[in-house]
């Protein structure tokens, strides 16, 4: 297992166009998280999957947010109508259940709107 | 992570101690974590402590845990120039959801 892969490491958009963003988790993690980590600041929780259900969604998380991960292994994040404030690193993370000793995170996805 | 701070920037000279410092407000989280992140690159977890203990010794780091303080630290013995990063503690909520500090950054001179 090469640990949590992330695709694609950069991507540039127009504002207002939709992007979809992939996390791959290690294979026998059940529990699959995504972050926000703007310039300066620690990464911020936006949602967390054990195995397929979405279990928990942050306030930051707003409508034109969507994240799935239909049959419990790897996860999409979705930004429709992109804003310049959506810009950020999108960072994904697994585990397995809690108690685990930490996350293994990916190397995130930078996301630039122009 | 308003609930969870740390200083801005911390500058060592090579083969000096750093001591990195966290206060956090969550008193119920069973392990507190501390990550590295290097330039442009995901979050590596660097070491981490149980609730229930005062230090963890972990060759170079040292972690110590003041649970009356809410107060986290991270000592690296020996400073080397490849720990240049910026480095964030953690505490994990319900859901093991991480809430992160802002970040030291940790800038070592040769």
């Amino acid at each position: 297992d090469t640990g949590v892969s992330q695709d694609p490491r950069h991507k540039i958009t127009k504002r207002g166009q939709n992007v979809t963003f992939r996390c791959d988790p290690i294979s026998e993690h059940n529990r699959l998280y995504w972050y926000r980590q703007t310039l300066g600041q620690g990464p911020e929780f936006l949602t967390y999957f054990q195995n397929e259900a979405q279990l928990e969604k942050s306030r930051l998380l707003s409508d034109r947010f969507s994240a799935e991960r239909p049959k419990g292994s790897f996860s999409t994040l979705e930004i429709q109508r992109t804003e310049q404030g959506d810009s950020a690193m999108y960072l994904c993370a697994s585990s397995l259940d809690y108690g685990d000793y930490g996350y293994t995170f990916g190397s995130g996805t930078r996301l630039t709107v122009v | 992570g308003e609930d969870v701070e740390q200083s801005l920037f911390l500058s060592v000279r090579e083969g000096d101690s750093s001591v990195i410092n966290c206060t956090y407000t969550d008193s119920s989280s069973t392990y507190l974590y501390w990550y590295k992140q290097e330039p442009g690159a995901g979050l590596q977890l660097l070491t981490y402590i149980f609730s229930n203990m005062d230090m963890k010794q972990d060759q170079r780091l040292t972690v110590l845990l003041n649970k009356k303080d809410k107060h986290l630290s991270l000592r690296i013995a020996d400073t080397q120039t490849g720990d240049s990063a910026i480095y964030f503690c953690a505490d994990p909520r319900a859901g093991n959801m991480l809430t992160f500090g802002g970040g030291t950054r940790l800038m070592v001179k040769p």
